[in-house]
């Protein structure tokens, strides 16, 4: 497979579930994103990781937690989600440093039904 | 807040026609500006990015910035019914890597 991949693409969990989505990009880029997509709102970037830095929206809740173990991966680990937490969750990656923003790809997508 | 500002539409013109998309955005810092569509149940995928003043062309598309005015506006010539989608405006906010998204526009091409 090519591009930004995501699993699971559906998942659906109960309150006290623990689970974690998955993205590898097969495009050589050096950072990598997280962004949450609801419905009748702007996507909204949750986490950043690049070489030079990690940034945390800070309203993104605790109960969200990612891991970047290297340039290809990155994970969103989810604990103790509340209803309002379902939504579609987009990871990305892009090519950096260019001083412009970089082309962020962005990955099929995981949707998320927390029940 | 920094801010994008899209008119959500839905927005409908005649196959063949133009339509014009417009964003506003509030960080006048801001340096790089890109436009996506996002097909309903798949993901955004980018259909053009403008750095400088002025407009940008790539085939049926042109993008148009005007950083005094903190505008940015995309137009799709001879509109085909395969462009229906949602447009999202996004603008690079604080580090290069940060992007602000709008709402995002929904276009309708009838056939």
């Amino acid at each position: 497979e090519t591009g930004v991949t995501q699993t699971p693409r559906h998942l659906v969990m109960g309150m006290t579930n623990k689970k974690s989505l998955k993205c590898e990009q097969h495009l050589g880029h050096n950072a990598m994103y997280w962004y949450k997509q609801s419905a009748k709102k702007p996507l909204e970037l949750m986490f950043v990781y690049s070489l030079e830095e990690r940034v945390e929206n800070n309203s993104v809740p605790s109960r969200f937690s990612p891991e970047c173990p290297n340039s290809s991966h990155l994970f969103l680990h989810l604990h103790t989600l509340q209803p309002e937490d379902s939504a579609l969750y987009l990871c990305a990656s892009s090519q950096a440093p260019s001083g412009r923003g970089e082309t962020q790809y962005f990955g099929p997508g995981t949707r998320l039904l927390v029940l | 807040q920094k801010e994008v500002e899209q008119n959500s539409g839905p927005l409908s013109v005649p196959e063949g026609a133009i339509a014009s998309l417009n964003c506003t955005y509030s960080d006048r810092g801001s340096q790089s500006f890109f436009w996506y569509r996002q097909y309903s149940g798949k993901s955004p995928e980018l259909i053009m990015s403008i750095y400088s003043n002025g407009d940008k062309e790539d085939g049926r598309f042109t993008a148009q910035l005007n950083k005094a005015s903190q505008y940015v506006s995309l137009l799709i010539r001879d509109s085909q019914p395969s462009d229906s989608a949602t447009y999202l405006c996004a603008v690079t906010s604080g580090s290069a890597r940060q992007l602000t998204f709008g709402s995002g526009t929904q276009l309708t091409v009838l056939p």
